[in-house]
């Protein structure tokens, strides 16, 4: 069965610093991979997926995320963290089945002044 | 601009009522979905549909039932709430494109508490 760890519950980054969230999944085919974003009190915004192609994916709010097959991994990076981006994020595999997705635990990613 | 909206934003209830979470969409997608949220589990799918009457069980489907009787409204019954059903509860819609993965578009989600 597919699987989704994001293995860093918490995050804390300075404002102005880079920042890396780690996502590995486990699917026997092709994954169709997704980051999420969620505010405080909020559902959840797409940043970027990926489904095939070019593997360094661009979304919004200036997030990119690079696929590796080599290691199961879709990890999300940014290289400035603004004080707003202070949110808890999900990585998610579409599934087998049609049209679901399989999340991650989620990271809370927290920005110090 | 799409939207998925849900009925409540916050719900508090008491044990053994029965509840109703309503979420509609305004996409005219096909398929939706009701997760539950809680801390340190991530989302977990509850029930999903794919078409009008057509309801599948997800992951944790006990306690819970659903109803789809029209394409853009799809709802989440707690027959008899219970202490353990206290979370947030997100609803979603996605297209069915056949072949591929799509985006799911999130509502903002019901934070239920059961007393």
């Amino acid at each position: 069965a597919q699987s989704v760890t994001q293995p860093d519950i918490h995050i804390t980054v300075s404002e102005g610093a880079s920042l890396e969230l780690r996502c590995n999944y486990s699917y026997g085919a092709t994954p169709y991979l997704f980051w999420y974003v969620q505010s405080p009190g909020q559902g959840l915004q797409l940043l970027l997926k990926y489904f095939s192609g070019d593997t360094l994916v661009q979304g919004i709010k200036g997030f990119e995320a690079e696929f590796k097959r080599s290691q199961s991994s879709f990890n999300l990076r940014k290289p400035s963290v603004h004080w707003s981006d202070a949110a808890e994020y999900f990585c998610a595999v579409g599934a087998q089945d049609f049209q679901k997705l399989v999340f991650g635990t989620g990271t809370r990613l927290l920005v110090s002044p | 601009d799409v939207k998925v909206t849900q009925s409540s934003r916050y719900l508090v209830k008491r044990t053994g009522e029965k509840v109703f979470l309503e979420c509609v969409q305004d996409m005219d997608h096909e398929n939706m979905f009701w997760y539950r949220q809680d801390p340190g589990l991530g989302l977990r799918l509850i029930y999903f549909s794919y078409d009008v009457k057509m309801k599948e069980k997800g992951d944790i489907p006990e306690g819970y039932s659903v109803s789809r009787e029209k394409k853009e409204r799809f709802s989440l019954i707690l027959e008899s709430a219970s202490t353990n059903q206290t979370s947030m509860y997100l609803c979603a819609s996605s297209p069915p494109i056949a072949g591929s993965y799509n985006e799911q578009f999130f509502g903002p989600g019901t934070r239920l508490t059961v007393l």
